[in-house]
């Protein structure tokens, strides 16, 4: 069974620009959650996808943002760059919708803004 | 206050031996989940096991146990019979109940474990 996949894995941007990452779960999984993690602040979570429905939200600016299709793959999307937003962007996907329902990773795309 | 907390920033032990590496969380749901993820230097998310609130017994996989004391809140993870490739940095995290909960780990600061041959 193929795990969750994330692309790309590198990207490196200049400030202002923005920038749209994907991910695709692993088949059956209708969950899809987005984390950040830099060296300061750790993993922080982003937002929560179930059905194309956005149903939790982490505390960050609006400039991030996200989506998800009817086959169950997600896009975030970093508009207006800063240099801040450079980070390890991990997406993860679950099958249960309860805490009971454990969450496995992708690998991760590393951002760099410029 | 931190939901969860790992208060070793790093750890060493010899390869073949056992180390425990410690987690408190603080929740005042009834229905819990508690994870603990492996992270080596390419940055992956593993996925090592996991603990339900309801759970009686402590989860084990292969080498992997979490020590897991309701009443003291608390989670540590056991890896037995340590190997190079354990060397790693180690996240445990907790996913609550609830409808603001939905998809979110929260996750501590980290463990750094590093095997000494």
């Amino acid at each position: 069974k193929a795990g969750v996949t994330q692309t790309p894995r590198y990207l490196i941007k200049t400030r202002g620009q923005q920038v749209t990452l994907s991910c695709s779960p692993i088949s059956g999984h209708r969950s899809v959650s987005w984390y950040q993690q830099t060296p300061g602040q750790g993993l922080q979570f982003l937002f929560e996808y179930f059905s194309e429905t956005q149903r939790n939200k982490g505390n960050f600016p609006g400039r991030f943002s996200g989506r998800q299709f009817s086959n169950s793959r997600s896009e975030m999307n970093v508009s207006t760059l800063e240099l801040g937003d450079s980070a390890l962007y991990l997406c993860a996907s679950s099958k249960m919708t309860g805490p009971q329902g454990e969450q496995f990773f992708g690998p991760g795309t590393r951002l760099t803004v410029l | 206050a931190q939901k969860i907390t790992q208060t070793q920033p790093g750890m060493f032990v010899q390869e073949k031996e056992a180390v425990t590496l410690d987690c408190t969380y603080d929740t005042s749901d009834q229905s819990y989940g508690l994870f603990w993820y492996k992270q080596p230097s390419s940055g992956e998310m593993i996925f090592l096991i996991y603990q339900g609130s309801y759970d009686e017994q402590n989860a084990t996989e292969g080498r992997y146990s979490l020590n897991f004391q309701k009443a003291r809140k608390s989670a540590n993870l056991v890896i037995s019979a340590s190997q190079l490739g354990d060397s790693a940095m180690y996240f445990c995290a907790m996913r609550e109940d609830g409808g603001t909960s939905y998809g979110k780990l929260t996750f501590g600061q980290g463990t750094i474990l590093t095997v000494h041959p």
